[in-house]
């Protein structure tokens, strides 16, 4: 079982319209969670931390839910621009960043 | 500020060709440094990463490794390149893994 697990979507969506999407994590000893941003051939940008509490940044909002080991990321009222791959990233005390696959997001005008 | 320098960002190398490329980090000391290869269309691939001079880990047996003669200088290497090596590579850095990992821009390797 891969550590970390993503839908890869494509999540095909409209400019003002909402996206969700999860994130599964296998070790239950991770200790941090992260969402970054890919765009096109370039390299992953922090977009978000994920707290326990569950956190909002602008039009976004991740969540964590320990029991169910996974995270997830809603974004609100998309823009062209939020159309790029979403990295799910989990950490544990061992220094490894451990990445899931991506999820692709598309918004269309 | 920290920074990070990744070079060459784009390499077409033959098969059997040795391999090196090299991050180099400033402003900032002791970091954690990794090398991850994305292939395309896939995630990042964990292939080394090192907590300090000298210390490397290895996530997967290939053809590949990295030194780090320099607190702030990490070195991927191979002697002779597979065309499974082709790929996405990625240098990054964090003072912690409980905060924001910073990339380099990458090294898109073709090999032919």
């Amino acid at each position: 079982r891969k550590e970390v697990e993503q839908d890869p979507g494509p999540f095909n969506v409209p400019e003002g319209a909402t996206v969700a999407f999860n994130c599964t994590y296998s070790n239950s000893a991770s200790q941090s969670f992260f969402w970054y941003r890919q765009d096109c051939r370039k390299e992953p940008k922090l977009l978000m931390s994920v707290y326990s509490s569950g956190n909002e940044d602008g039009r976004f909002t991740a969540q964590l839910n320990r029991a169910s080991q996974y995270i997830s990321l809603l974004i609100r009222d998309s823009k062209l621009s939020d159309s790029a791959t979403y990295l799910c990233v989990v950490t544990r005390n061992d220094y490894k960043l451990s990445f899931g696959a991506g999820t692709t997001v598309t918004v269309r005008a | 500020s920290q920074t990070i320098h990744q070079w060459p960002a784009t390499l077409v190398q033959p098969v059997g060709s040795p391999l090196s490329l090299e991050c180099t980090v400033e402003g900032t000391s002791n970091p954690n440094l990794y090398w991850y290869r994305q292939a395309a269309g896939r995630g990042l691939q964990l292939l080394f990463y090192s907590v300090g001079i000298g210390q490397i880990s290895s996530e997967v047996p290939q053809n590949l490794s990295a030194s780090r003669p320099q607190d702030r200088q990490f070195i991927l290497s191979s002697k002779k390149l597979l065309l499974s090596d082709s790929g996405f590579y990625l240098c990054a850095w964090s003072v912690s893994v409980a905060i924001e990992a910073f990339f380099g821009q990458g090294t898109r390797l073709t090999v032919v």
